[in-house]
């Protein structure tokens, strides 16, 4: 069965200290990995993703995102942190095929000190 | 370009009572629909999904039930609410013949009391 494990419930950053949020996933077959953000009381915003190809995704708001396969990761990363970027981390993991739903992670809930 | 709707954004019921959330996407056709339920700590849930009119699978059985009477319209509904369905209700949509990205709309929030 398909899961995704965030191992991080909480993590505060330093502005303008660099992030790394972890994300592993099981999965039988070549994934379609995902990378979510929500505000407080919001739905969810798609950062990055990825299908196949370069292994290194960037995204918007500064974001990107490595795929290991041998390490089943999809960690997300940003250099610098602002303020404005605490909000709660999604990683979600889908099959490639129509019809189907993705599968979310427990969600890393970021602040950031001033 | 697309967008998705979903009412009421706040509702307060109590325990016993029906429900029905509703969420509609525009600017697309025969998109593929989902309900996720989301509670503090508990990542989001998948409930039910769509691919077309009255086509409804279910993840989780439970208390709530799902229906699709129109391409656009996905709706959530209970006869009778438990305290255990608080919670977010996050509405999304996908293009029904790609394995994309969800796109979500801005959730309810149920309370029940």
């Amino acid at each position: 069965a398909q899961s995704v494990t965030q191992p991080d419930i909480h993590i505060t950053v330093s502005e303008g200290a660099s992030l790394e949020l972890r994300c592993n996933y099981s999965y039988g077959a070549t994934p379609y990995l995902f990378w979510y953000v929500q505000s407080p009381g919001q739905g969810l915003q798609l950062l990055l993703k990825y299908f196949s190809g370069d292994t290194l995704v960037q995204g918007i708001k500064g974001f990107e995102a490595e795929f290991k396969r041998s390490q089943s990761s999809f960690n997300l990363r940003k250099p610098s942190v602002h303020w404005s970027d605490a909000a709660e981390y999604f990683c979600a993991v889908g099959r490639n095929q129509a019809g189907t739903a993705l599968i979310f992670g427990k969600g890393t809930t970021l602040s950031v000190s001033s | 370009s697309q967008t998705i709707h979903q009412w009421p954004a706040t509702l307060v019921q109590p325990v016993g009572s029906p429900l029905s959330l509703e969420c509609t996407v525009e600017g697309t056709s025969n998109p593929n629909l989902y309900w996720y339920r989301q509670a503090a700590g508990r990542g989001l849930q998948l409930l039910f999904y769509s691919v077309g009119i009255g086509q409804i699978s279910s993840e989780v059985p439970q208390n709530l039930s799902a229906s699709r009477p129109q391409d656009r319209q996905f709706i959530l509904s209970s006869k009778k609410l438990l305290l255990s369905d608080s919670g977010f209700y996050l509405c999304a949509w996908r293009r029904g013949l790609a394995a994309g990205e969800l796109f979500f709309g801005e959730g309810s929030r149920l309370t029940v009391l």
